[in-house]
């Protein structure tokens, strides 16, 4: 249950997109289209932004978005908002009934 | 509204025991998963524990497996988490999660805010 490989800054200007990797293997990221986002402000728990690699759930807006290439799962974020700047985690089933997070990644909005 | 409210966190020594609740509303309970995830400070997500939505099967990380059990009763909509043989790598703010329709433990759309785990001597 090793954890999946994310940068743990990126930036952007209000306004610009920035994406987020989140790397795992293909025991998890590249076996499942179980691929999920959360978003954390500080103090806060985590809130779900993506789900099953691509798909968002009612009320978040659609400036989020996912995507997965092999082993690597990422988050795009279009149209930089001040509140977009928060940390950002990734999971993925990892099969044998357990599920792994990647290590997180702070964004900023510059 | 759905919600989830966690209550048990609290400080411990090394080698001791808690048990964590978490109370759901708003929602069918007994119908999804439920599970704990925990963050230690100024560290990342680490999921913990995962229970269907009728209870009988579990699933644990590595690193609890047979110390912590997870449980749930849904006459009373409440989760709970047994932690036995504490260790002071499991101090960490522990969080219910409420997973998606369909799935069991790979999303979660509801968070609870989360209860504090000290575990020191």
């Amino acid at each position: 249950q090793s954890a999946l490989t994310q940068p743990p800054s990126a930036s952007g200007s209000p306004g610009q997109s920035v994406t987020i990797s989140c790397t795992g293997t293909s025991s998890d990221v590249g076996g499942y289209n179980y691929v999920s986002w959360y978003q954390q402000h500080p103090g806060k728990a985590p809130k779900l932004m993506i789900y099953e690699v691509n798909n968002r759930p009612s009320g978040v807006p659609d400036r989020f978005s996912g995507s997965k290439s092999g082993n690597t799962a990422s988050l795009t974020v279009s149209g930089l908002q001040a509140e977009d700047e928060a940390d950002y985690y990734c999971s993925s089933y990892a099969g044998r009934d357990t599920l792994v997070f990647g290590g997180g990644t702070k964004l900023t909005v510059l | 509204e759905v919600q989830l409210l966690e209550s048990g966190g609290g400080s411990v020594q090394p080698g001791g025991s808690l048990r964590l609740s978490c109370a759901a509303s708003g929602f069918t309970f007994t119908s999804y998963a439920m599970s704990w995830v925990r963050q230690a400070p100024g560290k990342g997500l680490e999921w913990v524990s995962t229970i269907t939505g009728g209870g009988g099967s579990t699933y644990y990380a590595d690193s609890v497996k047979g110390r912590f059990t997870i449980s749930r009763d849904n006459s009373r909509d409440t989760l709970y988490l047994q932690m036995n043989s504490l260790r002071a790598e499991d101090t960490a703010v522990y969080y219910c999660a409420k997973g998606i329709v369909g799935a069991i433990l790979h999303t979660f759309d509801i968070w609870g805010q989360g209860t504090m785990v000290t575990v020191s001597s």
